[in-house]
């Protein structure tokens, strides 16, 4: 069946670091893939979205690569900040709006 | 613009009894898109809807159905319901687009926190 992995311990950075969060699926080909970020309490807010033929995007402090030989994407935040900290959401689709969800990973970012 | 608004925030009911849910999309966006988010499941599509007819549909049993108006506005409802069905309801829009809205940003409300007793 399709999985989509992230992993789901918290990730413990220094401001300032660069945060680095993992996305890996079995068994599916996304044509596109998202990443949102998810205050408690709030709905998730879209960040970016990759397609299967871009390697690399980025926008500010924010990268996403797509592997879909690894069948992984790497979400990157740089100069993190405090204001940073959030679980961070991938999210594939390869049928309209039809979002399939990987289990988040927690980011804090201590000053 | 205002946002995705969804109704009530908070609701809790017990066994047996049904609820509806309500979501108003941004204006302009005629696709609306509903998941449930649980701690054990995550996040799950549920079901979409564009122009007023079913575009997609997750692996949820009948009991949850939807429907949405000529104003986009889009309601779910639950009927019979049963403990496992406790989960935040978020309703996301997006402008839908004739392919199907696959590179389509799509934007979140508050959801609605369920608590079935």
């Amino acid at each position: 069946s399709q999985k989509i992995e992230q992993n789901s311990e918290a990730l413990n950075i220094q401001e300032g670091k660069t945060a680095t969060l993992t996305c890996n699926y079995t068994n599916y080909s996304p044509a596109y893939l998202q990443w949102y970020r998810q205050d408690p309490g709030r709905g998730p807010v879209f960040l970016l979205l990759i397609r299967e033929n871009e390697k690399e995007k980025r926008k500010e402090r924010l990268k996403v690569t797509f592997d879909t030989t690894l069948k992984q994407s790497l979400f990157h935040i740089t100069a993190s900040q405090p204001a940073d900290s959030a679980t961070y959401l991938c999210a594939m689709s390869d049928a309209g709006n039809m979002l399939t969800f990987g289990g988040g990973t927690r980011l804090m970012v201590k000053p | 613009k205002a946002g995705v608004t969804q109704t009530p925030r908070y609701l809790i009911k017990t066994r047996g009894q049904q609820v509806t849910l309500s979501c108003s999309p941004i204006s302009g966006h005629r696709s609306v898109s509903w998941y449930q988010q649980t701690p054990g499941q995550g996040l799950q599509f549920l079901f979409e809807y564009f122009s007023e007819t079913q575009r997609n549909k997750g692996n949820f049993p009948g009991r949850f159905s939807g429907r949405q108006f000529s104003n986009s506005r889009s309601e779910m409802n639950v009927s019979t319901l049963e403990l496992g069905d406790s989960a935040l309801y978020l309703c996301a829009s997006s402008l839908g687009g004739s392919r199907g809205g696959r590179t389509d940003t799509q934007y979140f409300g508050p959801g609605t926190r369920l608590t079935v007793l």
